[in-house]
């Protein structure tokens, strides 16, 4: 499968934990994005990496919130100390072209 | 607020009929692209059309795009139960150099048997 993939698909964690979500986009993008999407909305978008560099952060990214790209492959997304309301399924999308984005099954987040 | 708003927000239609689905925009957009997601499921691309094109075609996908209106349709003709899905348009934001897509909140599609 040369798909975006996204790791764990499911992640349930008490409030005030860290929790952090891999994405491995298709490997000839050099472009991956992270989306955040609630029950009944669409995906909002979080942040964008182009190779390595973390060109744009969403001011729905707080300081709990923190991603990286090394080596311009995989990414992770970590959250601290997760509040209740960071309850969502967060989506990582890849792409080579301007347009065109290729997004991963997800990973949903339940915090209790 | 969301760049693209789709209407209707819920949609039941018998298989074989056809399905319509508006989507209104705000800002001036390079293209516009359709999303469809299955519950709890990834997002996938089905068709982008350019902001200087009229009308796309794939399969039994139809959709337009007016400018002057800032709105597109897709249409999905002979429809199946596996058609049953969210689907969601997306646009860039202009001269936004990420090129991220901005969504609107989707149309959810229930195709009977």
């Amino acid at each position: 499968d040369t798909g975006v993939s996204q790791d764990p698909r499911h992640k349930i964690t008490k409030r005030g934990q860290n929790v952090t979500f891999r994405c491995d986009p298709i490997s000839e993008h050099n472009r991956l994005y992270w989306y955040r999407q609630t029950l009944g909305q669409g995906p909002e978008f979080l942040t964008y990496f182009q190779n390595e560099a973390q060109l744009e952060k969403s001011r729905l990214l707080s300081d709990r919130f923190s991603a990286e790209r090394p080596k311009g492959s995989f990414s992770t997304l970590e959250i601290q100390r997760t509040e209740q309301g960071d309850s969502a399924m967060y989506l990582c999308a890849s792409s080579i072209s301007l347009y065109e984005q290729y997004f991963g099954p997800g990973t949903r987040l339940t915090v209790t | 607020s969301q760049q693209g708003e789709e209407d209707p927000q819920a949609l039941s239609i018998q298989e074989g009929e056809n399905a319509t689905m508006n989507c209104s925009y705000k800002t001036s957009i390079n293209n516009l692209q359709w999303y469809r997601q299955n519950s709890g499921r990834g997002l996938v691309h089905l068709i982008l059309i350019r902001s200087n094109e009229r009308e796309k075609h794939s399969g039994r996908l139809r959709v337009t795009l007016d400018t002057s209106k800032k709105s597109s349709s897709l249409l999905i003709t002979a429809s199946r139960a596996a058609d049953t899905a969210s689907y969601f348009c997306a646009t860039d934001a202009g001269l936004d150099s990420s090129y991220k897509l901005i969504f609107g909140s989707g149309t959810r599609l229930l195709v009977r048997p």
